[in-house]
């Protein structure tokens, strides 16, 4: 069945730390993958996505993604956090029948 | 530059009662989507379409109608409300079918039925 894990419901990070929030996905065949970032009372905006190609690919607002087929992975990284990345962040993988099949998404709280 | 527009942002319902929820997009976009979010569950497909004048069940339809007259608007419908519909709603819309360009977001809108 496809289906996307994000085994960490919440991620709290030191300001000026790196940080990795880890995405699994189950498909297949070749995925399409998305991370998207959710600040409080707003919607969805896209933050990266991986088609093909390079395994890493770099989003807006300093994020990367490195996409790993042996793992079933597409974990996100940001080498220095700040205090505005706290918000919910949700991967996601594109389904041949129109759809995204979403993560439950990984809340990040930022220490000051 | 509006992208996709949402109304209400907030509403509130007797049990009961129907509503109408419009989204609006402006990129000519032929995909147009609607989830709704709850706490600990991200979110979950109620209905989606695919063009103009095509409907299609998500993951959570029971309860909700759909319509897509025109391209740009996808209209959501509560005929009869119940305190489990109480949740935020969004609408969302693609230009590609895999979600190839990304989904574009609407702000949403958060209902609340007593």
């Amino acid at each position: 069945a496809q289906s996307v894990t994000q085994p960490d419901i919440h991620i709290t990070v030191s300001e000026g730390a790196s940080l990795e929030l880890r995405c699994n996905y189950s498909y297949g065949a070749t995925p399409y993958l998305f991370w998207y970032v959710q600040s409080p009372g707003q919607g969805l905006q896209l933050l990266l996505k991986y088609f093909s190609g390079d395994t890493l690919v770099q989003g807006i607002k300093g994020f990367e993604a490195e996409f790993k087929r042996s793992q079933s992975s597409f974990n996100l990284r940001k080498p220095s956090v700040h205090w505005s990345d706290a918000a919910e962040y949700f991967c996601a993988v594109g389904a041949s029948n129109y759809q995204l099949i979403w993560g439950a998404g990984t809340k990040l709280i930022i220490k000051p | 530059n509006a992208g996709v527009t949402q109304t209400p942002k907030f509403r509130v319902l007797k049990t009961g009662q129907s509503m109408t929820l419009l989204c609006a997009q402006d990129m000519n976009h032929e995909y147009m989507y609607w989830y709704r979010q709850d706490p600990g569950m991200g979110l979950r497909l109620i209905h989606y379409s695919v063009g103009e004048g095509t409907t299609a069940k998500g993951e959570v339809p029971d309860g909700y109608n759909v319509s897509r007259l025109k391209k740009q608007n996808f209209l959501l419908g509560l005929e009869s409300a119940a305190p489990s519909q109480t949740s935020v709603y969004f609408c969302a819309s693609s230009g590609g079918n895999r979600g190839q360009a990304g989904y574009t977001f609407g702000s949403g809108t958060r209902l609340t039925v007593v």
